[in-house]
């Protein structure tokens, strides 16, 4: 069974730009969450999505914002990208919103903002 | 202050040691608390899940603890191998309610041959 697919790895983008990453789940999962990696914050919880509905946000400002499909697959867009934007952004998948539902993450995308 | 906190911030070690990494929370109540590793470059990995009931659990080499009463956990390596290097992250899992994971800052281990 494929793991979970994040498009695209690595990304360099401008200040004042705003960018789409994709996640593609586990084949059968349908809760989706997005993270942000960075040095300084460590991982923090930006949303969850579950059948096709956001059901939790993270303390981010509106800049953040995602969707996810009718085949679970998800997108997350950030608007007006700041410098502190620059992070792995990572994607996880579970097949229900259980607990005790392992997660599972993808790679991630390394944004850079410049 | 975090709500999750972990130490060492780094730790190396030879291989074939043992470690032990340790969590202190003050999320509570909790439904579940997980450790994952991260190699470089790469997502977190699930290594443990326990509830808030559970002492201990195992997978292979690493096993983790719980202490509800002191809110710690720890997660214990045994006979280290170099494929061990990586960053070890504690994540307290809220009540129903709220999905919202809360990460500690991690431990980043190297295991020096």
């Amino acid at each position: 069974k494929a793991g979970v697919t994040q498009t695209p790895r690595y990304l360099i983008k401008t200040r004042g730009q705003q960018v789409t990453l994709s996640c593609s789940p586990i084949s059968g999962h349908r809760s989706v969450s997005w993270y942000q990696q960075t040095p300084g914050q460590g991982l923090q919880f930006l949303f969850e999505y579950f059948s096709e509905t956001q059901r939790n946000k993270g303390n981010f400002p509106g800049r953040f914002s995602g969707r996810q499909f009718s085949n679970s697959r998800s997108e997350m867009n950030v608007s007006t990208l700041e410098l502190g934007d620059s992070a792995l952004y990572l994607c996880a998948s579970s097949s229900t919103r259980a607990y005790t539902d392992t997660q599972y993450f993808g790679p991630g995308t390394r944004l850079t903002v410049l | 202050k975090n709500q999750v906190e972990q130490s060492p911030q780094s730790l190396i070690i030879l291989e074939g040691k043992n470690c032990t990494l340790q969590c202190n929370y003050t999320v509570s109540p909790f439904s579940n608390l997980r450790w994952y590793k991260q190699d470089t470059g790469r997502g977190p990995v699930s290594l443990t899940i326990m509830t808030f009931s559970e002492n201990t659990k195992s997978n292979g080499r690493y096993t983790a603890t719980l202490d509800a009463d002191t809110k710690q956990s720890s997660l214990h390596i045994t006979a280290s191998q170099l494929s061990d290097s990586a960053s070890y992250i504690c994540v307290v899992i809220p009540p129903s309610g709220t999905y919202k994971y809360i990460f500690g800052t991690g431990t980043r281990l190297k295991v020096l041959a």
